[in-house]
């Protein structure tokens, strides 16, 4: 079974804080997305990375393949990134979501 | 620019009733897919459609179809609606075989009562 896990489930942040975010999972991806979904339910996609490091702006996503994991950073966050962050893994042509993880950031 | 539109944005329905589903995905865009997030849940892969065929499926339940038409716009039909369908249904796009990530529309929430 392709499964996606996550951590943390909950994250709440001070305003200006390192954030670090992780997810895993198992063999066979074609590539790893980080999504951002805000109350409401707008998905909005971070990045889509297949190896190496992405960075835009405070956000940035690393994948190391051979431990089969990946991180979203953000740096000196703010409350207006209050919102899910979801690891997604493409095995082929579909996502397989992990279940998200809800940061707050407060003031 | 032009995003992934989904419509409608909210649809109450009652018990065994149908309802269909469009997604009109980014012009350009040949490739659709179809999740559906209940409460609380991570969005889960339903079906997805390259060049109005079938190009994958996943948890889809025999009460739903969905089809891709020649303008690349898709619709998801469901029948004899149960309360556990009530959840929130994204359309994604993007253009087949690119290193492109999904775009993602705000979703159509459906809420059976």
């Amino acid at each position: 079974k392709n499964e996606v896990e996550q951590s943390p489930q909950n994250l709440t942040a001070q305003e200006g804080e390192f954030i670090t975010i992780n997810c895993s999972y198992s063999v066979g991806i074609s590539a790893l997305h980080w999504l951002q979904q805000h109350p409401g339910g707008g998905i909005v996609s971070l990045f889509m990375l297949s190896s190496g490091k992405k960075k835009h702006g405070r956000l940035i996503a690393t994948i190391n393949i051979q431990e089969k994991h990946s991180s979203l950073h953000i740096t000196a966050s703010h409350p207006r990134d209050s919102a899910v962050y979801i690891c997604a893994a493409q095995y082929g042509n579909k996502l397989v979501f992990g279940a998200g993880t809800i940061l707050r950031v407060k003031s | 620019a032009a995003g992934v539109i989904q419509s409608p944005r909210h649809l109450i329905k009652e018990k065994r009733e149908t309802a269909t589903l469009k997604c009109y995905p980014i012009p350009r865009h040949d490739t659709v897919y179809w999740y559906q997030q209940g409460p609380g849940q991570d969005p889960q892969f339903l079906i997805s459609f390259y060049e109005k065929m079938q190009s994958d499926k996943g948890s889809i339940p025999d009460r739903f179809s969905a089809q891709q038409f020649s303008d690349y716009h898709s619709e998801l039909n469901m029948s004899s609606l149960e309360l556990g369908d009530s959840a929130l249904y994204f359309c994604a796009s993007r253009v087949w075989g690119s290193n492109q990530p999904q775009h993602f529309g705000d979703g159509t929430r459906l809420s059976i009562l």
